[in-house]
């Protein structure tokens, strides 16, 4: 199975700040089929981002993805409040479909 | 607005088998466009996806837990269920309904259940 390494595992920023998360794939992701989740706490995960660039239905276009084969990044350009959460890397190339572990985004 | 609501013990026994329902409201799950299945989170762990399967009962399974995993699907009452037989506590998680968009020889999850934890133990 795929294995997807996310970092770092937890990121630093202040509000207004950029952020930028990795996920990594052991493997290439077949046909770039990698999400971004964001989960905060009490609240069901929320999809993000599909087929490695695009955003999901209603997501702020602040909410920026790229990437192909094994290397993927999620970046949000000006950080809001509401922005700190945890976010997951996901793919659905290949059965399993497997998460990253996760990248914590704290306030600084 | 889609809701998807996972219902069930939340409490379960070493060796019996844990039982969830997910019931769709403001949506259909008959539609070849989705799929709808189940993903979980153990307590300080990642998410482990567990299964998928259509309005027609077509499923798709993670190899670790295929052998013990049955998901079936009731369109008249809007609900896709959860069966998993011989629980131990490495079971223990929360477990999350969600609709997976298809896609060319694919799906990805697209909206997720608040999720429901369950617990095994005497």
């Amino acid at each position: 199975e795929i294995v997807l390494t996310q970092s770092p595992g937890t990121l630093s920023l202040s509000p207004g700040e950029r952020a930028t998360l990795s996920c990594r794939a052991s493997q290439n992701v077949w046909s770039n089929y990698l999400a971004w989740h964001q989960q905060k706490p009490g609240q069901a995960p929320r999809l993000l981002i599909y087929g490695a660039s695009s955003r999901a239905t209603g997501i702020p276009d602040r909410f920026s993805a790229s990437g192909s084969g094994t290397d993927f990044t999620l970046t949000i350009s000006r950080l809001e409040p509401e922005d700190f959460a945890v976010y997951y890397c996901q793919q659905y190339g290949s059965s399993p479909y497997t998460f990253g572990l996760g990248t914590k985004l704290e306030v600084k | 607005q889609l809701q998807l609501q996972e219902s069930g013990p939340g409490l379960v026994k070493p060796s019996e088998t844990l039982s969830l329902t997910c019931t769709v409201s403001g949506g259909s799950i008959v539609s070849s466009a989705y799929y709808w299945g189940w993903i979980r989170q153990p307590p300080e762990k990642g998410l482990e996806w567990i299964g998928i399967i259509n309005y027609h009962g077509d499923t798709y399974y993670n190899p670790s837990l295929q052998s013990r995993v049955t998901l079936s699907v009731d369109p008249s009452r809007n609900q896709v269920s959860l069966q998993l037989k011989s629980v131990t506590a490495g079971d223990t998680a929360v477990y999350y309904c969600a609709r997976f968009k298809t896609v060319p020889s694919s799906s990805f999850c697209d909206y997720w259940g608040l999720g429901s934890l369950v617990t095994v133990s005497s």
